[in-house]
């Protein structure tokens, strides 16, 4: 079965810091990948998600991850960060083609300091 | 368009008791899932149900878990009798397809079991 590792649990960074939130996945075939947030008090949603094509995906708010096939990562980046990121970020994984399940790593909280 | 809500949104039941999680998807989405967040862990598949059949109910963790989602709108979560280790977040989503990649999330219930 696949399986998601988030290796930062809790990051703390000034305002304007740059982010970078790693995930690696273990999974031989080929997968789809995604981020999600969650803002305090509210409902988790999607920031980005990497089917095919281009490795450098863009989300919103700023965010991008790129897709490393070598490595099995999907590292989320922002180049500076504000206030109003501060929120708790999952990476999640499904197999490509047909149903499958979401897998979701055991996500980051980010908090930033203004 | 009303985006997937769960309710209640906080829940604190006795050890013993009964609690019953109600989910309404997007309009028109087939496809309705719950996931669990134990606190600490990650996010975890429960069942999915296409309209009001289980499609997958792998991830459901006991029998004392009944998800039932008759005329294949609103779904609800039942767990009797409650142990501790319930306790967590509920989510729902829904999705309008099956192929895992276009879910949206609910905000989740809160569940303390004491």
């Amino acid at each position: 079965a696949q399986s998601v590792s988030q290796h930062n649990h809790h990051v703390i960074l000034s305002e304007a810091a740059s982010l970078e939130l790693g995930c690696n996945y273990s999974y031989g075939g080929t997968v789809n990948l995604f981020w999600y947030v969650q803002y305090p008090g509210q409902h988790l949603q999607l920031l980005l998600k990497y089917f095919s094509g281009d490795p450098l995906v863009k989300g919103i708010k700023g965010f991008e991850a790129e897709f490393i096939k070598s490595k099995f990562s999907f590292n989320l980046r922002k180049p500076s960060v504000q206030w109003s990121d501060t929120a708790e970020y999952f990476c999640a994984v499904t197999l490509s083609g047909g149903y499958q399940k979401v897998t979701f790593g055991t996500g980051t909280k980010l908090q930033v300091i203004p | 368009e009303a985006g997937v809500t769960q309710f209640p949104s906080h829940s604190v039941i006795e050890k013993g008791q009964t609690v019953t999680l109600r989910c309404d998807p997007i309009s028109g989405h087939d496809n309705l899932y719950w996931y669990r967040r134990v606190m600490g862990k990650e996010i975890k598949f429960l069942l999915h149900f296409v309209k009001e059949s289980k499609q997958d109910e792998s991830g459901m963790p006991n029998n004392r878990f009944l998800a039932e989602r008759t005329g294949g709108t609103y779904s609800t979560l039942k767990v009797q009798p409650a142990e501790l280790e319930d306790s967590g977040v509920y989510f729902c989503a829904s999705s309008r397809d099956s192929s895992g990649n276009t879910i949206y999330f609910g905000e989740g219930s809160w569940l303390t079991v004491v």
